[in-house]
């Protein structure tokens, strides 16, 4: 599977938008790039996912460098609520490879 | 989507004992997998499991430490035997749904998992 990079941590401040990065230099192309957080207690949740156009839902957009060797997850507000685990994962069909993920803290 | 849920959500067990851990969807999936979460950590793959066949472990896991079964389309169980205190974890279930524009994942909430 494909590695990712994320930062460790980020800082928010609540209503602010939040980018989130990861690098993902040895994509191949046919590796989607998804998003999933971890709320505290709680299994991962999806967030988004795209192969190579940005993409936007309700909870957050997702941009794609055009060489693809990285992303961005964007939260166009952050919420107390959006605290979590990050992770970027590359995958294409099944057997999602978590990595370490960005730990986000959103201040008040 | 899909619903998952597992039981029990949180258990204190005794070294040496074993704990079996169940997942029930709401709907009829192909494949369910089991992932463990140690204190602190990301996700690792424990195996992957399909209905009518055994399970399919990762690197590092082993049958005869965590059985599991997949009696049918719906329903698996993973049973973490002969415990020892670095069993403590979270034990989660997770089911995919594959689409034309990509798959998508879902978890249950977890077993929290304690031994002494």
């Amino acid at each position: 599977d494909a590695k990712t990079t994320q930062p460790n941590s980020m800082e928010s401040n609540e209503e602010e938008p939040v980018h989130l990065p990861c690098n993902h230099s040895t994509i191949s192309g046919t590796d989607y790039i998804h998003w999933y957080r971890q709320l505290p207690s709680q299994g991962p949740e999806y967030v988004i996912h795209g192969l190579t156009s940005n993409v936007n839902n309700r909870m957050a957009s997702l941009a794609i460098a055009e060489d693809r060797k990285s992303s961005t997850l964007i939260l166009h507000r952050a919420t107390l609520r959006d605290a979590a685990v990050y992770y970027c994962i590359l995958s294409y069909g099944q057997n999602f490879v978590f990595g370490p993920g960005t730990r986000l803290s959103v201040l008040p | 989507s899909a619903v998952i849920s597992q039981k029990p959500s949180r258990d204190i067990c005794q070294r040496g004992t074993s704990l079996t851990i169940q997942c029930q969807v709401d709907s009829q999936v192909t494949m369910m997998f089991w992932y463990r979460q140690q204190p602190g950590q990301s996700l690792t793959l424990i195996a992957t499991a399909n209905q009518g066949s055994e399970a399919t472990y990762e690197s590092g896991f082993v049958i005869d430490k965590f059985p599991i079964s997949r009696p049918n389309l719906t329903f698996s169980t993973l049973t973490v035997s002969n415990m020892s205190p670095e069993d403590s974890s979270i034990y989660l279930c997770s089911v995919e749904d594959f689409k034309p524009l990509g798959t998508e994942a879902f978890f249950g909430q977890g077993t929290r998992l304690t031994v002494v």
